[in-house]
């Protein structure tokens, strides 16, 4: 499968427990995106990394979500302390640069009790 | 804020009718593309208009553009069970690499 790939596809997990979620884009895609998405609501954008390098990080991202792109290949997500208001779809998309088309993944669904 | 929003939130047809979704869309714009997304899946593009465009067909999709009026439709033609999903419009702003999608409609296909 060429597509791009997140892990795990489902998440539960207690209030103030910490989370880690995995993309694996489009292996010729330089730029990977993250996006959390609700019911009802289309995809925000949360960060966006160019090869490594973390370029854009929207006011979404509270000091409680990092993300990282060591080897700018898959990518990570992590959330401390998840709170209630966490429980949300965690998608990840991946593109050339200069390519406006992103390619998603099946997505995270994230719970938190 | 979403950048932009879809019109009606939701749609209920028969096979075989024609189905046309609106977005509406605030700033001035590079290009607006429309994505599909089956329940709990990831989005798969469909289609990209630029703001040079008013027009463009791929397959039974036909998506129009008015740059004036800052809207954008998204008519699929003889639909079918299989297009039961939600389609949203993601606005890219000049200078920018990152989408602004709406709310979505969720169209539902009865056969």
């Amino acid at each position: 499968d060429t597509g791009v790939s997140q892990d795990p596809r489902h998440k539960i997990t207690k209030r103030g427990q910490n989370v880690t979620f995995r993309c694996d884009p489009i292996s010729e895609h330089n730029r990977l995106y993250w996006y959390r998405q609700t019911l009802g609501q289309g995809p925000e954008f949360l960060t966006y990394f160019q090869n490594e390098a973390q370029l854009e990080k929207s006011r979404l991202l509270s000091d409680r979500f990092s993300a990282e792109r060591p080897k700018g290949s898959f990518s990570t997500l992590e959330i401390q302390r998840t709170e209630q208001g966490d429980s949300a779809m965690y998608l990840c998309a991946s593109s050339f640069t200069g390519e406006e088309t992103q390619y998603f993944g099946p997505g995270t669904r994230l719970l938190v009790l | 804020s979403q950048q932009g929003e879809e019109d009606p939130q939701a749609l209920s047809i028969q096979e075989g009718e024609n189905a046309t979704m609106n977005c509406s869309y605030k700033t001035s714009i590079n290009n607006l593309q429309w994505y599909r997304q089956n329940s709990g899946r990831g989005l798969v593009h469909l289609i990209l208009i630029r703001s040079n465009e008013r027009e463009k067909h791929s397959g039974r999709l036909r998506v129009t553009l008015d740059t004036s009026k800052k809207s954008s439709s998204l008519l699929i033609t003889a639909s079918r069970a299989a297009d039961t999903a939600s389609y949203f419009c993601a606005s890219l702003i000049r200078g920018s690499y990152i989408p602004t999608f709406g709310r979505g409609t969720s169209l539902i296909v009865h056969p």
